[in-house]
């Protein structure tokens, strides 16, 4: 089945860029998902992006996405304390209901 | 627009007992889906259900069961917990649309089995 994979730990110190990264197994995927989870407390959708594209901007966030080899980004510039959490990954294949998750990288920002 | 609501937040129960979680979607949403969220195996999608029928499963043993009423609602059922069960369970809802639908999750339910 499908695998999604993401390093577990990320210290940046505050106002640096933070990059996590995610590798995929499926080159099926229509769509890329980024997702937020702070202690306590459900997923929150940060960004998307369609598997057509290479690349999103969204503000302080964003997206790089390399097909050829199963790998997508999130740049996080200027990162605060706030955004300490963990982000996941996910992708989806098939049914747009279902996503599949990475393993989460929790991001710790320094002062 | 309300967001997703998930009750009770938190649950305690002891092995061989059965739990009923619900989760209330965003008004117009008619698609619901639940994930089980543990430090061993991540975040694993469980099922989804779209106008109160089962559209999807994961791979999830018979234990795990769920519903949607006709106002959207949905609840999930496991019954015969296990220590294993423990879990955060969230439900996200979304439009159901088959190609993009954003899917907005609830705060999650926590459910320790002892």
């Amino acid at each position: 089945g499908e695998d999604v994979e993401q390093s577990l730990f990320l210290s940046v110190r505050e106002g640096d860029s933070s990059v996590i990264n995610c590798t995929y197994t499926d080159s099926s995927s229509t769509y890329l998902y980024w997702y937020k989870q702070e202690p306590g407390a459900g997923l929150q959708l940060l960004t998307y992006i369609f598997s057509n594209m290479d690349m999103k901007q969204d503000q302080r966030l964003t997206v790089l996405l390399n097909k050829k080899d199963k790998h997508l980004s999130l740049r996080i510039a200027d990162t605060q304390t706030g955004d300490s959490a963990i982000y996941f990954c996910a992708d989806v294949t098939g049914t747009a209901s279902k996503l599949t998750f990475g393993t989460g990288t929790r991001l710790q920002v320094t002062l | 627009k309300a967001g997703v609501t998930q009750t009770p937040r938190y649950l305690i129960k002891t092995r061989g007992q059965q739990v009923t979680l619900s989760c209330s979607p965003i008004s117009g949403h008619r698609s619901v889906s639940w994930y089980q969220q543990t430090p061993g195996q991540g975040l694993q999608f469980l099922f989804e259900y779209f106008s109160e029928t089962q559209r999807n499963k994961g791979n999830f043993p018979g234990r795990f069961s769920g519903r949607q009423f006709s106002n959207s609602r949905s609840e999930m059922n496991v019954s015969t917990l296990e220590l294993g069960d423990s879990a955060l369970y969230l439900c996200a809802s979304s439009s159901g649309g088959q190609t993009y639908n954003e899917q907005f999750f609830g705060p999650g339910t926590r459910l320790t089995v002892l």
